[in-house]
């Protein structure tokens, strides 16, 4: 089945520790995002890439960093900077990033700290 | 982006339709409005989306007023799986981010 695949679903970080977040699409989607979302809040941009071996800066970057070395993987890495890591993680994609294009949706990956 | 305006909750029974509004008064006419929906510790999952016209697909109908301040999403019959919070969502032609609000929590119930 096409789609996105988010792992691990459940992850634990001790302080000061570096964590990569696995996402993965057989959509043939050119766009890739990761989102933040917190309980009782919406999503915030992490990280978007239109294309492979180029990512932007979304609303809230400081502490996390991306690569897009291959047109199906977008690695999330929540580094020790980051200093509220607890949070709900979700990837997307979409054909482009044009407006019309819906973004599709991963499960998610739930982050917290020992 | 525009901003959206939900009620924070609304009820439906089972069967019968659900018709979930949103406010989007300051929408432009490049901006897209699009509907998600989250189901507890699951991702969002995208349901229809349109720029002025109505649309409608397998999942629902998306009517959207003449003048493009308000549109309801309607669900035509209602199941007990539909229960979920329900995003609406204005987005720029070119804009590449998915801003959600609070949504609706809609409760179908038996």
């Amino acid at each position: 089945d096409g789609g996105i695949t988010q792992s691990p679903k459940y992850l634990f970080r001790k302080e000061g520790q570096n964590v990569t977040l696995s996402c993965e699409q057989n959509l043939n989607h050119d766009a890739m995002y990761w989102y933040r979302q917190d309980p009782g809040q919406g999503l915030r941009l992490i990280y978007y890439s239109q294309i492979v071996n180029d990512f932007q800066k979304g609303d809230i970057a400081e502490g996390y960093s991306v690569s897009r070395e291959k047109k199906e993987s977008f690695p999330l890495t929540v580094t020790s900077a980051q200093k509220n890591p607890t949070a709900f993680y979700l990837c997307a994609s979409s054909k482009s990033i044009n407006g019309n294009q819906p973004q599709h949706f991963g499960d998610g990956t739930r982050l917290s700290i020992l | 982006d525009a901003k959206t305006t939900q009620p924070p909750s609304m009820d439906c029974a089972e069967g019968r339709a659900a018709n979930l509004p949103c406010n989007h008064s300051t929408i432009s006419g490049n901006e897209y409005v699009y509907w998600y929906r989250q189901i507890h510790s699951q991702g969002p999952q995208y349901i229809i989306h349109g720029l002025k016209n109505n649309e409608t697909n397998e999942m629902a109908s998306l009517i959207i007023t003449e003048d493009r301040k308000s549109s309801t999403l309607i669900l035509p019959h209602a199941t007990l799986r539909d229960t979920a919070v329900y995003y609406c969502i204005v987005r720029v032609a070119w804009n590449n981010d998915m801003r959600f609000g609070a949504g609706t929590r809609l409760t179908v119930k038996p």
